[in-house]
């Protein structure tokens, strides 16, 4: 069965520095999503991407925050100054079509020291 | 704004009972609810499923859900769980759109 797949499963990194999370969403699907969950918190959307531009954005994700399909597989959520407060889960999800169910990976957890 | 509201925190359950977990969504329009679950260091599963049509909707491992309108509300139920079923349930609603906005979650514990 296809499926999200996220890598790393874990990240530590120092506060200041650049994070790439790496997602190869399911092959067929055109919708592309980063949400986070913060320990002990509701899982929160980041932003949404379809032919290769946000399509959408929360609040969260500020200039801090970048995203990139940079080949036909892959889907990157880049942090480029990370927080303690960006320590959290982030999941990737993927959507045949605006309107249908999003499949999420099994999620990267990141921390930051 | 959009909001999906989970009112049981935790619940706990014993092998083979029932079970139902409360869900109220607050977009005006048809909203489109998911019902996803995330077991202990995984990610979130898709339980099921309510777009139109029938009310009643089946998902997997036994869950059902059923979509009230009048009570804007999308409850899951089991009839039946297992020790296995323990695990973080969330409530999920798009609006119509493709973001979800997510419940606080339900934190499930069977008892053997």
């Amino acid at each position: 069965e296809p499926e999200v797949t996220q890598t790393p499963s874990h990240q530590v990194t120092q506060m200041g520095q650049e994070v790439i999370l790496r997602c190869v969403p399911i092959s067929n699907h055109l919708y592309f999503y980063w949400y986070r969950q913060i320990l002990g918190q509701k899982v929160e959307f980041l932003v949404s991407f379809y032919n290769n531009e946000i399509s959408e954005k929360s609040e969260i994700f500020d200039d801090q925050f970048s995203v990139e399909r940079p080949d036909g597989s892959n889907f990157t959520l880049k942090i480029r100054s990370t927080k303690l407060e960006d320590s959290a889960m982030y999941f990737c999800a993927s959507s045949e079509y605006r309107d249908t169910e999003a499949f999420f990976g099994q999620g990267t957890r990141l921390t930051v020291v | 704004a959009q909001s999906v509201t989970q009112p049981d925190i935790h619940i706990t359950v014993s092998e083979g009972a029932s079970l139902e977990l409360r869900c109220n969504y607050s977009y005006g329009a048809t909203p489109y609810l998911f019902w996803y679950v995330q077991s202990p260091g995984q990610g979130l599963q898709l339980l099921l499923k309510y777009f139109s049509g029938d009310t009643l909707v089946q998902g997997i491992k036994g869950f059902e859900a059923e979509f009230k309108r009048s009570q804007s509300s999308f409850s899951l139920t089991n009839p039946s769980l297992h020790w296995s079923d323990a695990a973080e349930y969330f409530c999920a609603d798009t609006g119509g759109g493709n973001k979800l906005t997510f419940g606080t979650g339900t934190q499930l514990k069977v008892e053997l």
